[in-house]
């Protein structure tokens, strides 16, 4: 059974930074391309961030463009998402999905982890 | 504002078939096949049920399709049941593996 798991979340200052990971399960990571998306408190989904399965290319969001960087570690079957220079608005659900082909971009998802960027 | 329009809310009565609009601009839309459609309950992270405009994964209902017309994307949810009352997710490619998510509409089994 495929299984993805975030941890990492967590109450953080403006400014400051935090690193998420997700652990896969039932599955070999390095065989897939994986996106993380995010849910606002009480808003819809945005998409932030495509690691392809060799960890190139890479795309992000114009809205966390030069703030986050998207990792993977194949052997460790884990996707990271390093979140720097964190403001109020990246306050969400971040969750970890699988892409199955170019055309079915989160056909799994992990269950979430919530990021509260507050003072 | 989302590229992709979505009313916020549809409401039906049990057995009733529905439909979730799903508009966006000719470059999203128009000539885009890669259109999905993700349901999810409150709490609960979302479900892809419709990938590739009209294709449903294995285990989703038969009640659910989907279909495209120009700039506009649309899910069906026939014969209307209690546990169909969730948060309804359009999504489209906006090149480059960049996606783009519509606003999200509310389906209510009245």
């Amino acid at each position: 059974e495929v299984q993805l798991e975030e941890s990492g979340g967590g109450l953080v200052q403006p400014g400051g930074s935090l690193r998420l990971s997700c652990a896969a399960s039932g599955f070999t990571l390095g065989t897939y391309n994986m996106n993380w998306v995010r849910q606002a408190p009480g808003k819809g989904l945005e998409w932030v961030s495509f690691i392809s399965s060799s960890s190139s290319p890479i795309f992000y969001a114009d809205s966390v463009e030069g703030r986050f960087t998207i990792s993977r570690d194949n052997a460790k079957n884990s996707l990271y998402l390093q979140m720097d220079s964190l403001r109020v608005e990246d306050t969400a659900v971040y969750y970890c999905a699988r892409e199955d082909t170019s055309a079915q971009p989160f056909q799994h998802w992990g269950q979430g982890t919530l990021v509260t960027v507050s003072s | 504002q989302s590229a992709l329009t979505q009313p916020a809310s549809v409401s039906g009565s049990p057995g009733q078939s529905i439909t979730v609009s799903c508009t966006g601009t000719s470059i999203i839309l128009d000539l885009n096949n890669v259109v999905s459609w993700y349901q999810q309950h409150p709490g609960k992270a979302p479900k892809v049920i419709i990938y590739e405009v009209s294709k449903r994964p294995s285990g989703v209902s038969n009640r659910f399709s989907g279909s495209k017309s120009g700039n506009t994307a649309s899910l069906t949810i026939s014969g209307l049941q209690a546990e169909d009352e969730a948060d309804y997710y359009c999504c489209a490619h906006a090149g480059s593996r960049h996606w783009v998510f519509g606003g999200g509409t509310k389906v209510t089994v009245l």
